[in-house]
């Protein structure tokens, strides 16, 4: 079983609708988890980082987080054309400062 | 965002060859990180470090060292790159532990 996991896409919403990302992971000691944003060719942006159970909003993105269930999800109201792109979960696994990635989902919004 | 850079941004080396790669970053931060990203694999951890001259492994260490001598400098060395290790390499940092990593722009590493 991998250590993160998400789907790999792609999850293709049209314009304005909500997009919803999701993550699971096996480390159940994990305190901090992250949602990065990479466009082709770029590099990885932070998004959000959430460290309690429950939801945090920014803007147009809410993280939400369920230690119980080992499962943190990203959702993107409103999408944009702009929002296309690779997105990230990253959990720091084991204790200390080491972050593993999930191999990412790629989100197409559509016109 | 940290002010981090990476040099090259690009490179193209031959089989057997030495390669080093520089991540500088300007925020102070204590902890640096090199990854690698490669499709269907996502991003994983090469080398880490936690002070000047303190690093340790990370998933995917073998063929790989690091080096810190200053708080702002961490190079990754290839000792004698191999066609395994064609890949895109990304350079982190971040100021305390748990927190947030900021990345470098990267490098496109193209070995024949």
């Amino acid at each position: 079983q991998k250590e993160v996991e998400q789907n790999s896409g792609p999850l293709s919403v049209p314009e304005g609708a909500i997009a919803s990302l999701n993550c699971t992971y096996s480390d159940r000691g994990s305190q901090s988890f992250f949602w990065y944003r990479q466009y082709s060719g770029k590099s990885p942006e932070l998004i959000m980082s959430i460290y309690s159970n429950g939801d945090k909003e920014d803007g147009r993105f809410t993280a939400q987080l369920n230690k119980a269930s080992q499962y943190v999800s990203l959702l993107i109201r409103d999408s944009q054309p702009s929002d296309s792109a690779t997105y990230l979960c990253a959990v720091i696994t084991g204790g200390g400062n080491k972050l593993t990635f999930g191999t990412g989902t790629q989100l197409k919004v559509e016109l | 965002d940290a002010g981090i850079t990476q040099s090259p941004r690009h490179k193209v080396t031959e089989t057997g060859t030495p390669v080093t790669l520089r991540c500088h970053q300007t925020e102070n931060h204590r902890y640096m990180y090199w990854y690698r990203q490669d499709p269907g694999h996502g991003l994983r951890l090469i080398h880490y470090s936690y002070g000047v001259k303190d690093t340790d492994k990370g998933e995917v260490s073998d063929g790989y060292s690091v080096s810190r001598s200053k708080t702002e400098d961490f190079l990754l060395t290839l000792e004698s790159a191999t066609s395994s290790q064609t890949s895109v390499y990304f350079c982190a940092s971040s100021g305390q532990e748990q927190e947030t990593q900021y990345f470098g722009p990267g490098t496109r590493l193209l070995v024949l």
